[in-house]
């Protein structure tokens, strides 16, 4: 059958691994998805963005996978650093229209070198 | 640059005062900004969406008059939280989006925290 990833609310990876970090969303209605970066004591950073009408979105060292039969998300980020170290969110747009964002449970990636 | 400002950064108050919080949007207009609350390794939570020239509009939960909301500009919202409580301590997070009202221009302040003691 097919998996789905857990949400795991700490990551621990090596420098230069591929890290995945995964994310379930609430509103099957929900259109657009973000994840969010945030270092401490700091707002969220924009990583990457996918619309509803996809399953797959590339950036540079990162891809976001989404699943809608299973309100699923997921980050990967390649050849991880120690500067990708961070709490990563995954936010889901509400509304058709607006943009009031409403954020999942986040995730701390260590990295250690 | 910052697009979006975010002050004081950190404030400490008393217990029964009220402090106040500014949102800017540095180079754009907003008309539309959110205010966030967000604890101690905990996800940001939506308190209320501050639109310019009109009521805000409160999540279910959020006190609308202890969380006081002012949007008088295209490019300040302010938050004001009245009579403070330590309960309140949380780091509060404004966003705003520029005039294409779209979410790919959705930009986050650096947040405040605010301790009560």
């Amino acid at each position: 059958g097919e998996s789905v990833g857990l949400h795991l609310p700490t990551l621990s990876v090596q420098e230069g691994d591929n890290s995945i970090i995964n994310c379930a969303y609430s509103n099957s209605a929900s259109d657009y998805f973000i994840w969010y970066k945030q270092e401490s004591g700091k707002g969220p950073q924009f990583i990457i963005d996918i619309r509803s009408n996809m399953d797959k979105r590339q950036g540079q060292r990162v891809t976001v996978l989404l699943n809608k039969t299973v309100k699923h998300l997921s980050l990967q980020i390649a050849a991880t650093q120690p500067g990708d170290s961070a709490v990563y969110f995954c936010a889901e747009r509400r509304y058709q229209a607006g943009t009031a964002l409403i954020f999942g449970k986040g995730t701390t990636l260590s990295v250690s070198s | 640059g910052a697009v979006v400002s975010q002050h004081p950064s950190r404030v400490i108050c008393k217990s029964g005062t009220s402090v106040k919080i500014e949102c800017r949007s540095l180079d754009f207009q907003a008309t539309t900004m959110f205010w966030y609350r967000q604890f101690p390794k905990q996800s940001l939570m939506l308190m209320a969406t501050s639109n310019e020239g009109s009521k805000a509009t409160y999540e279910q939960g959020v006190e609308k008059d202890k969380f006081l909301i002012n949007h008088a500009s295209l490019t300040l919202s302010t938050l004001t939280v009245t009579s403070a409580h330590p309960e309140d301590s949380s780091f509060y997070i404004c966003s705003a989006s520029g005039a294409s009202g779209s979410v790919a221009t959705l930009h986050f302040g650096n947040g405040t925290r605010l301790t009560v003691t």
